[in-house]
């Protein structure tokens, strides 16, 4: 049973392109989410989706970020016109309810920007 | 005020000490609380949830008083594998967790 998925591990982009992060939950999951990990600071949640549903996206950025979980194939973290200050850490984290019992973590997407 | 407030650390202790990390939330409404443990470059992994009656698993202890909004987490007889960064998780019954920015435990022999 593999656990959460996430690529690519590592990307590198330069100021202004887009960053595509991609998380495919643990079997069974419907519920995923987002959370930011900036240099020597805690994690911070981003949002939260369910099945193509957004479901509360209150510590995503207002500009150049979205995220999507389709039907069918993994979510994904669209990062547009990156800046340095993207330069992070992007956990993905699944669970089969909402938050507040277990959820796992995947072993994150580390963006640098230059 | 942070949410979730942690002492950064790091705390260097020897093999078989007892080191507390402690961790004060600003949130009365909180209503689950965790610890996580994240090595470098690692996804943060559950260690324990936190029960107000306290509750133990081998060598870690977790406490949780409501009332000073206050968790603890208790590490007996460290190994060198417990080296870290311990990080205190509290949930609102919403959809997010709210980490704190995490302690560090450097364990030397």
């Amino acid at each position: 049973n593999a656990g959460v998925m996430q690529n690519p591990r590592h990307l590198v982009r330069r100021r202004g392109q887009e960053a595509r992060l991609r998380c495919s939950p643990m079997k069974g999951h419907s519920h995923v989410y987002w959370y930011r990990q900036l240099p020597e600071e805690g994690l911070k949640f981003m949002v939260y989706l369910q099945k193509e549903n957004i479901i509360d996206e209150s510590g995503m950025p207002k500009e150049r970020f979205s995220a999507e979980f389709p039907k069918e194939g993994p979510s994904i973290l669209r990062i547009q016109q990156v800046v340095r200050g993207d330069s992070a850490a992007y956990f993905c984290a699944s669970s089969s309810q909402p938050a507040g019992n277990t959820i796992y973590f995947g072993e994150g997407s580390w963006l640098t920007v230059v | 005020r942070k949410e979730v407030e942690q002492d950064p650390g790091p705390f260097n202790v020897p093999e078989g000490a007892t080191v507390a990390f402690n961790c004060t939330y600003s949130n009365s409404a909180s209503q689950s609380f965790f610890w996580y443990r994240q090595d470098c470059r690692k996804e943060p992994k559950l260690l324990m949830s936190v029960y107000s009656s306290g509750n133990e698993d081998g060598r870690f202890t977790a406490q949780l008083n409501r009332a000073s909004q206050y968790i603890s987490l208790l590490i007996r007889d460290s190994k060198l594998s417990d080296s870290a960064t311990y990080l205190c998780v509290v949930n609102k019954n919403t959809d997010k967790l709210i980490f704190g920015t995490g302690t560090r435990l450097q364990v030397f022999p």
